[in-house]
């Protein structure tokens, strides 16, 4: 079946702009992740949605940053004012409720000029 | 705070030798382990998930987990140059949150 798949998967952008960045998980998939990732470092969490319940946003590192979930399905995070040190790739996973093995998107590579 | 600690590395090894990558974690009441394989401009892909005390085995690649320690690791048997590549060891705890570990950087030498 299809896998986890995010758009755009390149973006650049202007410092001060607004962004928003897409992730459709796989079907039926009721967890969804959001994560980070600078040139050669490892995964920083954002945010995860677990079903109808509230997400747990503790990742977020500044309230530039946001996310919605709508119908359980697609996910859309969106950065405000865009400032150069957001530039990274920012990964979406997926999860089935009774098994906790995350299947990744190909990522959105932003860059902040 | 929730951490996950690996030694970044890099590991090299040579061909056909066993890599041992190792993961720390600080949570106790962790529930599941996974380790993930990361090539360089690539998503993260899963190759291996632990659940409980023991050795877990498939194809070449071994997980040991020991709750009692707070250590996970993972084996690559007959490593080849294409296992090259950053692993990644996460750990999901009780409020199903998954947390990653910096990664280790394993080099196979031919």
């Amino acid at each position: 079946g299809a896998g986890v798949s995010q758009s755009p998967s390149n973006k650049v952008t202007e410092k001060g702009k607004d962004v928003e960045l897409r992730c459709d998980p796989i079907s039926g998939h009721t967890a969804l992740y959001w994560y980070r990732q600078s040139l050669g470092q490892g995964l920083e969490f954002l945010i995860y949605f677990q079903g109808n319940s509230a997400p747990d946003k503790s990742g977020l590192p500044s309230d530039r940053f946001s996310a919605e979930r709508t119908g359980g399905s697609v996910s859309t995070l969106t950065i405000q004012r865009t400032q150069q040190e957001d530039s990274a790739v920012y990964l979406c996973a997926s999860s089935p409720r009774t098994r906790a093995e995350q299947f990744f998107g190909p990522g959105t590579r932003l860059t902040v000029l | 705070q929730k951490e996950v600690e690996q030694n970044s590395g890099p590991l090299s090894v040579p061909e056909g030798a066993i890599a041992s990558l190792n993961c720390t974690y600080s949570d106790r009441g962790s529930q599941s382990f996974f380790w993930y394989r990361q090539y360089s401009g690539k998503s993260p892909e899963l190759i291996m998930s632990i659940y409980s005390n023991g050795d877990k085995e498939d194809g070449r690649f071994t997980a040991q987990l020991n709750k009692a320690s707070q250590y996970v690791s993972l084996l690559i048997r007959d490593s080849q140059p294409s296992d090259s590549a950053t692993y990644l060891c996460a750990v999901r705890g009780r409020d199903d949150k998954i947390i990653f570990g910096k990664g280790t950087r394993l080099h196979i030498l031919p």
